[in-house]
């Protein structure tokens, strides 16, 4: 079954504490991407990957990182964690295939939701 | 101001009624338009995908597009329980970041 997997899907840790959220796509996608949604704000770009080893900013960058070291994985690590980043975090993959701009059309995964103490 | 502006509900109707869900938004760059269901616990899933203006019509579902008033909506026609979910409008430009600009989604619920 093609799909974004994220572990774990829920996390309570504190403030300092480094964490990781892995996310892993089974799609062959170039493209992958972590969002963050938080009530009334919607989702709100962190970081993206065009490919491997290719990463950049989104709308939100502050407080994370990436890596790309593999296709398929695409993990967000938060190394000192604070309260403002507890929030439901999404990772989403794309293909790079151009379909009348059909590769804008994102896959989801199931969610992770962080709360930071 | 946001660039997509999405009213949060809750909308509440009885089965079998019409569904209208919009969003407006203030960036005209946008080219492509979308809308994502979320049920409850779990991540956005495509519902449907528009490029430019127009009407898009698949099954119960209707998307349109109106971008000299910089509109857009979705239709659900014989809404079932099974709709019930959050319903998120999501709008891109075409660049290689593909950042979607999401509204802040409207919870439906549809009563049996």
């Amino acid at each position: 079954e093609a799909q974004v997997t994220q572990n774990p899907r829920y996390l309570i840790t504190v403030t300092g504490k480094k964490l990781t959220v892995t996310c892993s796509q089974n799609m062959n996608h170039e493209y992958m991407s972590w969002y963050r949604q938080d009530p009334g704000l919607g989702l709100r770009q962190i970081y993206y990957s065009m490919n491997v080893e290719v990463t950049d900013k989104g709308d939100v960058p502050e407080g994370y990182k990436v890596s790309r070291k593999e296709k398929r994985n695409f993990p967000l690590i938060l190394e000192s964690p604070s309260p403002n980043q507890t929030s439901l975090y999404f990772c989403a993959s794309s293909s790079s295939v151009l379909v009348q701009g059909r590769n804008h059309e994102q896959f989801f995964g199931p969610g992770t939701r962080l709360t930071v103490l | 101001q946001k660039e997509v502006e999405q009213d949060p509900g809750p909308l509440s109707v009885p089965e079998g009624a019409i569904v209208s869900l919009n969003c407006t938004y203030s960036n005209s760059a946008f080219q492509y338009f979308m809308w994502y269901r979320q049920y409850s616990r779990k991540g956005p899933e495509l519902l449907m995908y528009t490029y430019s203006s127009g009407n898009k019509e698949d099954g119960r579902f209707t998307a349109q597009v109106d971008k000299s008033s910089k509109y857009i909506s979705l239709f659900i026609r014989d809404s079932q329980p099974s709709d019930s979910a959050t319903y998120l409008c999501a709008m891109s430009v075409y660049t290689g970041r593909r950042a979607l600009t999401f509204g802040s989604g409207t919870r439906l619920q549809v009563q049996p």
